[in-house]
This record gives structure tokens, sequence and C-alpha cells, in this order.
């Protein structure tokens, strides 16, 4: 049993490369989540996705795109990668927008030079 | 006032000890409450959620809800060292149009053998 799974696991990129973070979960989970996870502030939402085919902005969009795919995938972009987005990205997923707990990747953690 | 406020740690206890998490948060109308262990580098894991007031019991661990002082707990019993991780508080926001749970910055606890 998978669960949720991110791609890739580790990726170092030049300030203004561009990148896509994978997710997919195996629960048929309605809703998925994006975090970044930086040291002393917690996890802090970037993008969800309520149900396949709706995506909304968190906490902290700016310089990030996502996609819902289907309904197990939902990737996260970086159109033109900062210092500033150095952190640790983890997806998640949930059976549905308003009840029940996190599911985790084991997540993906990009440095930007 | 941030959403979710846990003290950040390190709290550090003998093992065999009983470790005590606190948890306040700003939503008053907030309704599930969920425990993340997370260990240095991994994934955040559920330990406990809880939704009523009072304890609810799983083996070692027990959380406490207070909904009119807005306060959660973790207590370990039997600390081990193994239970040396960062506990996430996380709420799940009254508010429906903010369908994501709010986390805690995280208590780091560290089991002394």
């Amino acid at each position: 049993n998978a669960g949720v799974t991110q791609t890739p696991k580790f990726q170092v990129l030049k300030t203004g490369q561009s990148m896509t973070l994978q997710c997919a979960q195996d629960m048929n989970h309605n809703s998925m989540y994006w975090y970044r996870q930086d040291p002393g502030m917690g996890l802090r939402l970037i993008y969800y996705s309520a149900s396949e085919g709706t995506t909304d902005k968190g906490e902290v969009p700016n310089g990030y795109n996502v996609s819902r795919l289907n309904k197990r995938e939902f990737s996260l972009r970086l159109e033109s990668a900062a210092p500033s987005q150095t952190s640790v990205y983890f997806c998640a997923s949930r059976r549905d927008i308003y009840t029940g707990e996190l599911f985790f990747g084991e997540g993906s953690r990009l440095t930007v030079l | 006032q941030k959403e979710v406020e846990q003290n950040s740690g390190p709290l550090s206890v003998p093992e065999g000890a009983i470790a005590s998490l606190n948890c306040t948060y700003s939503d008053r109308g907030s309704q599930s409450f969920f425990w993340y262990r997370q260990y240095s580098g991994k994934s955040p894991e559920l330990i406990m959620s809880i939704y009523s007031n009072g304890d609810k019991e799983d083996g070692r661990f027990t959380a406490q809800l207070n909904k009119a002082s807005q306060y959660v707990s973790l207590l370990i019993r039997d600390s081990q060292p193994s239970d040396s991780a960062t506990y996430l508080c996380a709420v799940n926001p009254s508010d429906t149009g903010r369908r994501a749970l709010t986390f805690g910055s995280g208590t780091r606890l560290q089991v002394q053998p």
C-alpha cells in the first residue's frame, strides 16, 4: 500500500530554472494538498485541490502553479525558481475537503542556488 | 496571534517519564484536532485525532481537548528514546472557505535515556 508518493525526493536547481514536483495517491481520496516546511515556520499551505477539476490558493501560493491531472495526481510547478523557494515540500491527501486526517508523502527536498 | 501555537521546545524528559505537549488555537469554532509526529528528515505521521471535549487514550498516548479554553494537549506516558521527535498540532478550521488543516510550528521532544 503506497499511500502518497512524491517525486523527486531531492532536487537542486539554479535560480530561474523550472521544475515540477509530482504527487500521486492510491487511497481514492478526493482532496489533495501541497505544503512547504521551513525551519521554525511549520507547515504552510501552498495550494490545494478539493476535488478533481478544482484548485485553490493556500497561504503562500506566489511563485507556484498546480495541476490536478486526475483524481490520483496533483502536481506542483515552479516556473522560475528563487532561493526563497528552498524548502521541503510535502504532498498530502485526505478523504474529503472538510473532514479527516491528512496523509503525507515522504517529502521533496528542494534547494535553489 | 498565530492560529495554532505550540512551544517550540526542546522539551527534555527522562526515559520513563510523562511528556506533556500543549497547543492552543484561535478559531473557537474548530471541531477536529490532530497530533502528528515527525522524525527528523521524515514526513509527519498521524498519532492521534480528537473531536470531543475530554480525554482520548490510545496506548501510551492521551489527547486532551478543552474547547472552552481552546486548548489541546498530548500526553506520552512511559516516554522512550524512540519518542524523540517533533510533535505537530493541527486544527481543522471552522470556516468552510478554508479547507485545509492549520499546523502549529511543532514542539521538539527529547527523551533522555
